[in-house]
């Protein structure tokens, strides 16, 4: 199947500085792409979808200003959390759909994930 | 509103059959995934049901009732390597899926 890369796996940062997580696409254009947030236990949380070339959409009560994200091209979109603090330490995931497979129905395709810790 | 319900924790044996339930309720439906997930890290794909009936995938099947709005995982043969959350997944109309907290199954020996 189709591969999402992401990186980092781990990251520690101290309060209040930002924190970029990339996700790319290995062998596939993603015009669209989608970054959740899960916490221990819970379910994944849809925060935003990556569109390239244009704005993210994010989802209701996601502040787009402190989740920046960027979607500069067709196999790379970037999350950056800005001023983090520990309450947003938590296990960020990207996913995207390989559009051979079904650009609306196709499977989603996660990166391995990315644990943020804010100290 | 949109909801699944699934139960949130389950045991089975090593060797054994066990079937992972899950009802839902969305606005508009475009099929239903289930989804892996082991402890630490993401989600990988398992099944993809969007008419009635049963797809069989080697040790997996995966059930799809429409009008019920049910589904079921059915895993065979039960592996150690199996102990994981299986998150059931359904999609709405505008194609987005509706995650709920998924079954935490656990193999015991």
């Amino acid at each position: 199947g189709a591969v999402v890369s992401q990186h980092p796996s781990w990251v520690i940062c101290k309060s209040g500085t930002s924190v970029k997580i990339e996700c790319r696409s290995l062998d596939f254009q993603a015009t669209t792409m989608f970054w959740y947030r899960q916490f221990p236990k819970q379910s994944l949380m849809l925060m935003a979808t990556s569109n390239e070339g244009s704005k993210a959409t994010y989802e209701q009560g996601v502040e787009k200003d402190k989740f920046l994200i960027n979607h500069a091209s067709l196999t790379l979109s970037t999350l950056t959390v800005t001023s983090a603090h520990p309450e947003d330490s938590s296990f960020y995931i990207c996913s995207a759909r390989d559009p051979s497979t079904g650009q609306d129905t196709g499977e989603l395709f996660f990166g391995e994930g990315s644990r943020l810790t804010v100290l | 509103g949109q909801n699944i319900d699934q139960p949130t924790e389950m045991t089975a044996t090593e060797g054994a059959i066990v079937q992972i339930n899950c009802t839902y309720q969305t606005s508009g439906f475009n099929g239903l995934f289930w989804y892996q997930q082991h402890a630490g890290e993401a989600p990988t794909f398992l099944s993809y049901n969007v008419l009635d009936g049963l797809e069989e995938k080697g040790r997996f099947s995966s059930f799809l009732s429409r009008s019920k709005g049910y589904s079921y995982l059915l895993l065979k043969e039960l592996q150690m390597k199996d102990s994981a959350s299986y998150l059931c997944a359904p999609m709405d109309s505008n194609y987005q899926l509706i995650w709920g907290a998924g079954t935490k199954l656990i193999i015991k020996p």
